[in-house]
């Protein structure tokens, strides 16, 4: 059963304009919501991270909502770069463990 | 400082094999956790070790098994491989033990080992 989904599985942005890639969690235990990028041939790389007690991160161009009623996140990259192109993993993280409930990834395309 | 690396870096078996997959953490970071990553299901975990100890499982049959050695270093092991073991492999580590609420101790990834089954 999968307990981080990811619906869509790829995306098709125009440089400059924003990307917003959604995920849907049915565990509310889950306590630390993580979003992860990967490019092919490497292993996934951390790009940014929200607790559950707040409902907006933000990093650069890189922002993460969370909305705790509905079980939702979505990471939004403004303004999207072609450099952005990779997969886009949601995860998340039950309270007292190290492991990671991840998404099936979106594929992000940032057209020039 | 090296990131987490993985060996061998891709590998072909055949059915009712079986294969041994390496994986060495940053260094100084003792937890190292696996997992495997297929097109339809993304990345499932499949285990976790800290300080030579397997601290959580995930729900894969008993043909999975790890273990960790004294330096971090960390195997995992396939027993009679089919044909839906063909996966890439992930290993990540992390530097220390649990995290409470409102921290996470960020995981690192290694680059995969992609494990082909025919």
């Amino acid at each position: 059963d999968q307990q981080v989904k990811q619906n869509s599985p790829s995306l098709s942005v125009q440089e400059g304009r924003i990307s917003i890639l959604n995920c849907d969690y049915t565990n509310s235990m889950f306590d630390y919501f993580l979003w992860y990028k990967k490019y092919p041939a490497e292993g996934p790389t951390f790009l940014i991270s929200i607790s559950s007690i707040k409902d907006k991160n933000e990093d650069g161009r890189f922002t993460v909502f969370l909305n705790k009623s509905a079980k939702h996140l979505s990471l939004h990259i403004v303004p999207s770069q072609p450099g952005d192109s990779a997969v886009y993993f949601c995860a998340a993280r039950v309270t007292g463990a190290n492991n990671l409930f991840f998404g099936t990834g979106t594929r992000l395309t940032v057209i020039p | 400082k090296a990131g987490v690396t993985q060996t061998p870096r891709y590998l072909i078996k055949t059915r009712g094999q079986q294969v041994t997959l390496s994986c060495s953490p940053i260094s100084g970071h003792r937890s190292v956790s696996w997992y495997q990553q297929t097109p339809g299901q993304g990345l499932q975990f499949l285990f976790e070790y800290f300080s030579e100890t397997q601290r959580n499982k995930g729900n894969f049959p008993g043909r999975f098994s790890g273990r960790q050695f004294s330096n971090s270093r960390s195997e995992m092991n396939v027993s009679t491989l089919e044909l839906g073991d063909s996966a890439l492999y992930l290993c990540a580590s992390s530097l220390q033990g649990l995290a409470g609420g409102g921290s996470y101790n960020e995981q690192f990834f290694g680059p995969g080992t992609r494990l082909t089954v025919l």
